[in-house]
């Protein structure tokens, strides 16, 4: 299996732009996800492979990626951007999947 | 619209087995594969299994393999998770997720989730 490490807290002031990264060997060879999780409730995908956004994620989300780290951008955070985020990819089977250990992200 | 819903987590004494439930409306269910993830109370997600859209492959987190089976009967709509030999740290919200790619041979990234059952394993 591998592994996927992500910062604990990143903290971004209203409106302003946040980087959230996501780095492991899978990356090379594997897209990251990224999820939404607020308290209480269940995840919500906002970015699928390279950089797609389900439909009614807004567009200040964004993703990209460079050899083992994945970042996801919030650009202009708003306070309901307040939550866990949370990458995941297939782990070195290619068949399996792990998630990082996700980052909090407060809005000041 | 998509809809997931588990059922089956309760409080379960370590050694004991539980089956989880999820039934799916509002696509159709036998062209996806699904997913079982879950979380420990404050901690992050964990991916626990996969089973393809016709359910000839299914893959399982080394930390339940042998002991968590998924399956899937698409005549009811319906994704299982048997769980066999709990644990402690077996104890957590277990969500069902659909599979973001219809028609897939492998394993995609959920795209939706149900709310989750708990399931405690504790003496």
């Amino acid at each position: 299996s591998s592994e996927l490490t992500q910062d604990p807290t990143v903290s971004v002031a209203l409106g302003q732009t946040v980087r959230i990264t996501c780095q492991g060997d899978s990356l090379k060879s594997y897209y990251a996800n990224w999820y939404q999780q607020k308290p209480g409730q269940a995840p919500v995908l906002v970015i699928l492979g390279k950089n797609n956004r389900p439909s009614g994620i807004p567009d200040r989300f964004s993703a990209s990626n460079s050899g083992k780290t994945a970042s996801l951008t919030i650009t202009g955070s708003q306070a309901e951007d307040e939550a866990d985020y949370y990458c995941n990819s297939r782990d070195s089977s290619g068949y399996r999947l792990v998630f990082g250990g996700g980052t909090r992200l407060s809005v000041l | 619209q998509v809809q997931l819903v588990e059922s089956g987590g309760g409080v379960v004494q370590p050694g004991r087995s539980l089956r989880l439930s999820c039934v799916a409306s509002g696509f159709i269910f036998s062209s996806y594969g699904m997913h079982w993830v879950r979380q420990a109370p404050g901690k992050g997600l964990e991916w626990v299994a996969v089973i393809w859209f016709d359910g000839t492959n299914k893959y399982h987190a080394d930390s339940v393999k042998g002991r968590f089976t998924i399956s899937r009967d698409n005549s009811k709509n319906t994704l299982y998770l048997q769980m066999n030999s709990l644990r402690p740290e077996d104890t957590a919200v277990y969500y069902c997720a659909r599979d973001s790619a219809p028609y897939y041979y492998g394993s995609g990234t959920p795209d939706y989730w149900g709310q989750g059952t708990l399931v405690t394993v504790s003496s």
